[in-house]
């Protein structure tokens, strides 16, 4: 099975700009989650979709949202990028069923740096 | 209130010892899931091992094992004989609940180091 990817690998952005990062995930998995990665905060969730919905939400800025389309690939969008945002962003799938736990697996991640 | 805590920054360990990375845990649910994950260098997270909290075992997985202590609420890694390979960052993550709506929480990481 061909593991999760993440396009683009690096991306490097202005201030004020807009960006959307791209996640499919392993085939058969309808849970994809998104996670940012920095060297202060460390690993920080930022929402699960799961069958097109998103089913779980962490504590980000409204400039951050996601979708998830039919075929379980997701895509996160940032608007109005900040200094702040450079991160590493670090989508995960799983099985997702309710009742469960299924460990997550992790794509290569996107290195986005905004200037 | 931190859900995971990893009290190791960074551990160094020669290589073909064994080593313990610790993680303990704080949650009133009394259906979770443990899991830890190694990131290399590389950046990419990899799924090492998995412990729910009715498992009456310790998990292992190859020469990756789960000390799992309930009671003192702490689920720690344990590494038999280090490769260099697995010099990377290691994290401890909790999925709470039974419900899907709960999403995994990640304590911030031992980064390992082994040595020749």
């Amino acid at each position: 099975k061909a593991g999760v990817t993440q396009t683009p690998r690096y991306l490097i952005k202005t201030r004020g700009q807009q960006v959307t990062l791209s996640c499919s995930p392993i085939s058969g998995h309808r849970s994809v989650s998104w996670y940012q990665q920095t060297p202060g905060q460390g690993l920080q969730f930022l929402f699960e979709y799961f069958s097109e919905t998103q089913r779980n939400k962490g504590n980000f800025p409204g400039r951050f949202s996601g979708r998830q389309f039919s075929n379980s690939r997701s895509e996160m969008n940032v608007s109005t990028l900040e200094l702040g945002d450079s991160a590493l962003y670090l989508c995960a799938s799983s099985e997702g069923a309710q009742g469960v736990f299924h460990e997550q697996y992790f794509g290569p991640g996107t290195r986005l740096t905004v200037t | 209130a931190q859900k995971i805590t990893q009290t190791q920054p960074g551990m160094f360990v020669q290589e073909k010892e064994a080593v313990t990375l610790d993680c303990t845990y704080d949650t009133s649910d009394p259906s979770y899931g443990l899991f830890w994950y190694k990131q290399p260098s590389s950046g990419e997270m990899i799924f090492l091992i998995y412990q729910g909290s009715y498992d009456q075992q310790n998990a292992t997985e190859g020469r990756y094992s789960l000390n799992f202590q309930k009671a003192r609420k702490s689920a720690n890694l344990v590494i038999s004989a280090s490769q260099l390979g697995d010099s990377a960052m290691y994290f401890c993550a909790m999925r709470e609940g039974d419900n899907y709506g709960q999403n995994f929480v990640f304590g911030p990481g031992t980064r390992l180091s082994v040595l020749p």
